[in-house]
Formats: C-alpha cells, structure tokens, sequence
C-alpha cells in the first residue's frame, strides 16, 4: 500500500529564517507522482508541485525548492527566506497507480509551518 | 473562471438526516474526486470517478453514494448522517491525460453532525 509520512506536524520559524518540509513516501510503483499542496489558512488547497519518478532533478521557484531523492524516497520542500504569507499546513502527496492511470492520491498528514514576524 | 464549485460551503445535520454535497467543475475534466479532511489529518479518498457513469471507491467509502452522471457534476449524498461523517469536504478534479495531472480543489464544504 502506498503511505505518505510528513513526520513534521509542526514547525514554527522567524521570518527570514529558511525551512525545510519532510516527506518520505512508499510505493511499489515504478511510475508514480509526487506533490505537495499548499492550505492557507481560508482553507483551500493550492497545487505546488509535482514530479514524476523518472526525473530526479531538484526544482526552484521562487523561494521554493524542492529535493527529490529516490534513493531515500524523499521529497523535501524548502522555503528560503520565509515570509508570514507562508504560514499553512502543507502536505506532500502520492499518485498511485489504478487501471485508469496514476490517479488516485495519498496525503501525508501534513506539516502546519507557522512563520513569527 | 469558476475552476471547482462546492455547495453548500456550510451545514449542519441531525443524526439520520440526509443530504447531498453538490460539486461542479467547469474545466472540461474527466477525472473528479471526493475527500474528507478531520481534524488534524490528511485528506482521505473517498470516491473518485473517470467519467460520466464510470465511479469507484476510495480508502473511506462507507456511508457514502455517488453518481456521475454528466462530466460537469459529482454528487456526493450522505444517506443517514453519523457523527463519524463530522468533517471538511472537498471535491477535486483533473484532466484524464497522461499521468499524475494535479488535482484542483474546490473550497471544501464544512458538514457538522449533531
């Protein structure tokens, strides 16, 4: 079965200070997607990321990077020089594969990053 | 630009009540989920469809219906509501092709069984 562990449920920084959010997944899939949502706290989800488990090569955006390592079923998330904006919980997820594609989903529990003015 | 429209976005219901959580997408997606979010926790699957007519169950599907009977709309009904059902709702979609396509969210509806 497909598991997602977001071993972080809290992290609370200075504004300024960089951030890394954890995420380890399991999956007997050879192609699978990662992702990671944003939930601010009005309570949507907003699409971060995702990546397939062919390309290995970090990713930046801005002031977000992510880690993708399959040697260690990782793919961290780290936000540099935090804002307050950034304060939510956020959840790394897994596709997983079905007889109609890599569709259905598994969250982590979340990381809740809290980010003190 | 709707993208995915929940109503009601609030409710609360009595034991043994029933009712329906409305969902509709207006971007041409195949593919349209239901979660429930509690307290502190992932969101958990509980139904997912491919397309008009075509549904399956998720990881928490008990006490729950669906039916997809146009691409636009995804019906969630709760038939006799427990306390258990007490949490955040959201519906999603994507596009049917190619793999692992990100998933849109709706803005959750908030459902409380007393």
């Amino acid at each position: 079965a497909q598991k997602v562990t977001q071993a972080q449920t809290e992290i609370s920084v200075v504004e300024k200070e960089d951030v890394t959010l954890d995420c380890v997944y399991e999956t007997r899939d050879t192609t699978y997607y990662l992702f990671w949502y944003k939930q601010p706290p009005s309570g949507e989800l907003v699409f971060l990321i995702r990546r397939n488990s062919f390309d290995e090569q970090n990713e930046i955006s801005g002031r977000y990077s992510w880690n993708f390592q399959k040697s260690t079923s990782s793919f961290n998330f780290t936000i540099t020089a935090s804002q307050v904006v950034d304060s939510a919980v956020y959840f790394c997820a897994l596709s997983e594969a079905t007889t109609f594609g890599n569709e259905k989903l598994t969250f982590g529990t979340g990381t809740r990053l809290t980010i003190i003015p | 630009n709707a993208g995915v429209t929940q109503t009601p976005k609030f409710r609360i219901l009595k034991i043994g009540q029933s009712m329906t959580l409305q969902c509709a997408q207006d971007m041409n997606h195949n593919y349209m989920y239901w979660y429930r979010q509690d307290p502190g926790m992932g969101l958990k699957l509980i139904y997912y469809s491919v397309g008009a007519g075509i549904t399956d169950k998720g990881e928490v599907p008990n006490g729950y219906n669906v039916s997809r009977s146009t691409t636009e709309d995804f019906p969630l009904r709760l038939e006799l509501a427990a306390p258990s059902q007490t949490s955040v709702y959201f519906c999603a979609s994507s596009k049917n092709r190619d793999g692992g396509q990100p998933q849109h969210f709706g803005d959750g509806t908030r459902l409380s069984i007393l």
